[in-house]
């Protein structure tokens, strides 16, 4: 159980075009949803706290009209990388949160390998 | 001050030998405690939950968690080639983000 899959795996794009990452839980519903930047040999950088039906809450220095999120329901969330530039290239990884609580943990996608020409 | 404190390593331990990996957090009202294990090139994939002082076993791994000390560990019993990642420390309040320590990378030497 608890399963969390994220789509594409990886993207390659042109300065300036849009991206979309898609991120599912697939056997539980996520009241929860976090986005999260990696670039290489440094830790996870966290983006934003998507919660179902409200808009997100992004960290300080994350641009909220660069970096879209949508999470339309209790399993599906998204991240838009608009206008992206090279330096965006990085690997995306989306995290879900079963329910509230102490107890809960969060479970990680296989992460969207971003690369921007 | 970093919120959460890992020693980067890289830590190599001889196959079939404990691993033992550390973690210091500085919010004292820290509830929930987490160990994950990133592959290279992979996301972290969750290990360890530990939520009340003292020891928690699953399988070959033990965590450990002492919050006077403000203190979290990892201990890989007859540690696997396979075990070779690098070992994430996660700290949270309740119902709160998690807080990521830098991370440690292990090398288990066959």
């Amino acid at each position: 159980g608890a399963v969390v899959s994220q789509h594409p795996s990886w993207v390659i794009c042109k300065s300036g075009t849009s991206v979309k990452i898609e991120c599912r839980s697939l056997d539980f519903q996520a009241t929860t949803m976090f986005w999260y930047r990696q670039f290489p040999k440094q830790s996870l950088m966290l983006m934003a706290t998507s919660n179902e039906g409200s808009k997100a809450t992004y960290e300080q220095g994350v641009e909220k009209d660069k970096f879209l999120i949508n999470h339309a329901s209790l399993t599906l969330s998204t991240l838009t990388v608009t206008s992206a530039h090279p330096e965006d290239s990085s690997f995306y990884i989306c995290s879900a949160k079963p329910g509230q609580g102490a107890a809960d943990t969060q479970y990680f996608g296989p992460g969207t390998r971003l690369t921007v020409l | 001050q970093k919120e959460v404190e890992q020693n980067s390593g890289p830590l190599s331990v001889p196959e079939g030998a404990i691993a033992s990996l550390n973690c210091t957090y500085s919010d004292r009202v820290s509830q929930s405690f987490f160990w994950y294990r990133q592959y290279s090139g992979k996301s972290p994939e969750l290990i360890m939950s530990i939520y009340s002082n003292g020891d928690k076993e699953d399988g070959r791994f033990t965590a450990q968690l002492n919050k006077a000390s403000q203190y979290v560990s990892l201990l890989i019993r007859d540690s696997q080639p396979s075990d070779s990642a690098t070992y994430l420390c996660a700290v949270s309040r309740v119902n709160e983000k998690l807080t990521f320590g830098t991370g440690t990378r292990l090398t288990i030497i066959p």
